[in-house]
């Protein structure tokens, strides 16, 4: 059984510095994974998604990395800015006979103070 | 269309009640999917659609709990006889087709609130 854990479950940084997030899976045998923003209350923003054969994607300040043999992923927010503050999730679609669905971590909330 | 449509956005039940909650996915999406989260936990998969067709439902989804997507456009999830472990932020999502190099669009959820 897929299992994704992220840690630290709640970082607190201040305003203007660089983090990594952290997220591991017990099972290699994935398609993809994906990294959502959720804010208090909401729905889930997208990210980033990363192949199974790649091994980073960029956009803008965020980068993730796969790194699918030893079942870890990570996202790095450059420059953070209190409006990065959210709690991020990882999800992961495992190779599975067919399935559709996500394994998601717990998340990690986020706050950037000013 | 811009995005995943869920309604309504908050839903406050008695335990006992039936709910009924709709998504309207983005429309050239042809894959449909709803998870519930409940507070401090990462979204749980309860079923996906292809078109209307339902393909896969997760043991979470209990007798009380039944899909639909009867034109193969917007999904309807109802809960019937709800209880208080329902209380959760019930989730939808839409992808398309070559799910394997696409990620998930997720709504903004409809949070159901049993008393």
């Amino acid at each position: 059984k897929q299992e994704v854990t992220q840690i630290p479950a709640a970082l607190s940084v201040p305003e203007g510095e660089n983090l990594v997030l952290n997220c591991s899976f017990t099972d290699s045998a994935i398609y993809n994974l994906q990294w959502f923003r959720q804010d208090p209350g909401k729905g889930l923003t997208s990210l980033l998604l990363i192949q199974s054969s790649q091994r980073e994607q960029t956009s803008g300040r965020l980068n993730a990395s796969l790194d699918k043999s030893s079942g870890r992923s990570t996202l790095y927010i450059a420059a953070s800015q209190p409006g990065d503050s959210a709690t991020y999730l990882c999800a992961v679609r495992p190779d599975m006979g067919g399935s559709e669905k996500l394994v998601f971590g717990k998340g990690t909330k986020l706050t950037v103070n000013p | 269309d811009t995005g995943v449509s869920q309604n309504p956005r908050h839903k406050i039940t008695k335990r006992g009640q039936n709910v009924t909650f709709r998504c309207d996915p983005i429309s050239e999406h042809n894959r449909l999917y709803w998870y519930r989260q409940t507070l401090g936990q990462g979204p749980e998969f309860l079923t996906y659609f292809q078109n209307e067709a339902q393909l896969e439902k997760s043991r979470l989804l209990s007798d009380r709990f039944s899909a639909e997507r009867p034109k193969g456009s917007f999904s309807t999830l109802e809960i019937q006889r709800t209880e208080q472990g329902d209380s959760a932020m019930y989730l939808c999502a839409s992808s398309p087709g070559r799910w394997r190099d696409y990620g998930y669009t997720f709504g903004s959820g409809t949070r159901l609130t049993v008393v």
